[in-house]
């Protein structure tokens, strides 16, 4: 069975720490793998991964794909106290369209 | 980016009734769209994949009979919720899929929150 596994599955920081959160993932037919964040409403989109080792940026934050060891990490650096939310790791399966989400992790910064 | 939009955002409805939700893509044509279902403080769960002028894909465990889809035109998909239960509670999120140039992504809805009393 497919399956994605988020860890950890919660986390409180003090903003300006950095955190890594982990996605590992078992999945027969892998495309993609995404991470996006939730907070009140609808994920919204943070990264798509498809090449192992290739990292990727925005802002504070930062992720990378190890489709040998299959996982994901999610970096965010100088966290802020807007970083709080679930962050929800998903793979696509490939010629399906469709996305495993992971359990997720509920991240908070506090001030 | 890709529009999608859902309504109502909020609903609340008495055991036993059917409830409708829409899911639209706004700005993009949608052959498929997907419908999740998020308990509180967990992940999204895949409920079903719906396409366009034919039935619906149900994952394990989805009762198709409770949770109607019907994606009748290339920019509109709905969730009925029938005869609902307070178990049926739950915060519902559709998807819809654009194609660019060889790519696809999904593109979420806000969510509607369904209260069953």
């Amino acid at each position: 069975e497919d399956k994605v596994v988020q860890s950890p599955l919660s986390l409180v920081v003090h903003e300006g720490d950095t955190v890594t959160l982990n996605c590992s993932y078992e999945v027969t037919n892998f495309r993609s793998l995404l991470w996006y964040k939730q907070e009140k409403k609808a994920p919204t989109f943070l990264f798509m991964l498809t090449s192992s080792g290739i990292e990727k940026k925005s802002g504070r934050l930062s992720s990378i794909l190890d489709k040998k060891e299959l996982f994901s990490i999610l970096n965010i650096t100088a966290t802020q106290t807007g970083d709080s939310a679930i962050y929800l790791c998903a793979v696509e399966v490939s010629g399906t369209y469709k996305y495993i989400f992971g359990t997720g992790t509920r991240l908070k910064v506090l001030a | 980016g890709a529009v999608v939009s859902q309504h109502p955002s909020r609903v609340i409805c008495k055991s036993g009734t059917s409830v409708k939700i829409e899911c639209r893509s706004l700005d993009f044509q949608a052959t498929t769209m997907f419908w999740y279902r998020q308990f509180p403080k967990k992940s999204l769960m895949l409920m079903a994949t719906s396409n366009e002028g034919s039935k619906a894909t149900y994952e394990q465990g989805v009762e198709k009979d409770k949770f109607l889809i019907n994606h009748a035109s290339l920019t509109l998909s709905t969730l009925t919720v029938t005869s609902a239960h307070p178990e049926d509670s739950s915060f519902y999120i559709c998807s819809a899929l654009s194609s660019g140039t060889g790519s696809y992504e999904q593109y979420f809805g806000p969510g509607t929150r369904l209260t069953v009393t």
